[in-house]
């Protein structure tokens, strides 16, 4: 079946911090990978994806890297910002209809 | 454009009572999508639409109806209410099946 695990939070980082957050999934075929982001009380929003592997998504300095061989598809930002506190949920979506998506990762960053 | 527009905004329901969860999406998207967020946990989603008229299942279906009328209006039913359906729920909708646009949620409670 099609499954996504992320690294259990909360994660809790210094401003100028570097993040990584973790994800592997579990899927037949060729999914695609997606990074979606939570600000407290909205809903989700896309922040970057890749369709194929070894594509590199990117946004807001934001990366993450879709690694078929390690089924991983890691979020990093180099230089972590107040405004980054979220939550970062890592998806997939294999079947061209429907979506699966992880837990949920929470992240605070303090000044 | 507004987006995605979810109402209500918070509903609490006693159990055995009905109500319909309203999305509406001003994109002319033909992808539609019901997902429940339960504390701690990814979106699961619940039931889907690729274009009026059709609908279909997704991972935890039970206790939920829809309807797609139209392209732009997708609502989410539950009949008999129960307190497992205390969660937050999230309409999107999809111009291709890769970026899901959200609405901002409902939040419900079952007492």
């Amino acid at each position: 079946g099609n499954s996504v695990t992320q690294m259990e939070g909360p994660v809790t980082l210094s401003e100028e911090a570097f993040l990584t957050i973790n994800c592997t999934y579990t899927a037949t075929g060729y999914p695609s990978l997606f990074w979606y982001v939570q600000y407290p009380g909205e809903g989700l929003q896309l922040l970057l994806k890749a369709t194929k592997a070894d594509d590199k998504g990117s946004n807001k300095g934001f990366e993450a890297t879709y690694r078929k061989e390690t089924t991983s598809f890691h979020l990093e930002k180099g230089s972590v910002q107040v405004s980054d506190s979220a939550v970062y949920f890592c998806a997939l979506e294999n079947t061209g209809n429907q979506f699966y998506f992880g837990t949920g990762t929470s992240l605070t960053v303090i000044p | 454009n507004a987006g995605v527009t979810q109402t209500p905004k918070f509903r609490i329901l006693k159990i055995g009572q009905s109500m319909t969860l309203q999305c509406t999406q001003d994109m002319n998207h033909n992808y539609m999508y019901w997902y429940r967020q339960d504390p701690g946990m990814g979106l699961k989603l619940i039931y889907y639409s690729v274009g009026a008229g059709i609908t279909d299942k997704g991972e935890v279906p039970n206790g939920y109806n829809v309807s797609r009328s139209t392209t732009e209006d997708f609502p989410l039913r539950l009949e008999l209410a129960a307190p497992s359906q205390t969660s937050v729920y999230f309409c999107a909708s999809s111009f291709n099946a890769y970026e899901q646009y959200f609405g901002p949620g409902t939040r419900l409670t079952v007492t």
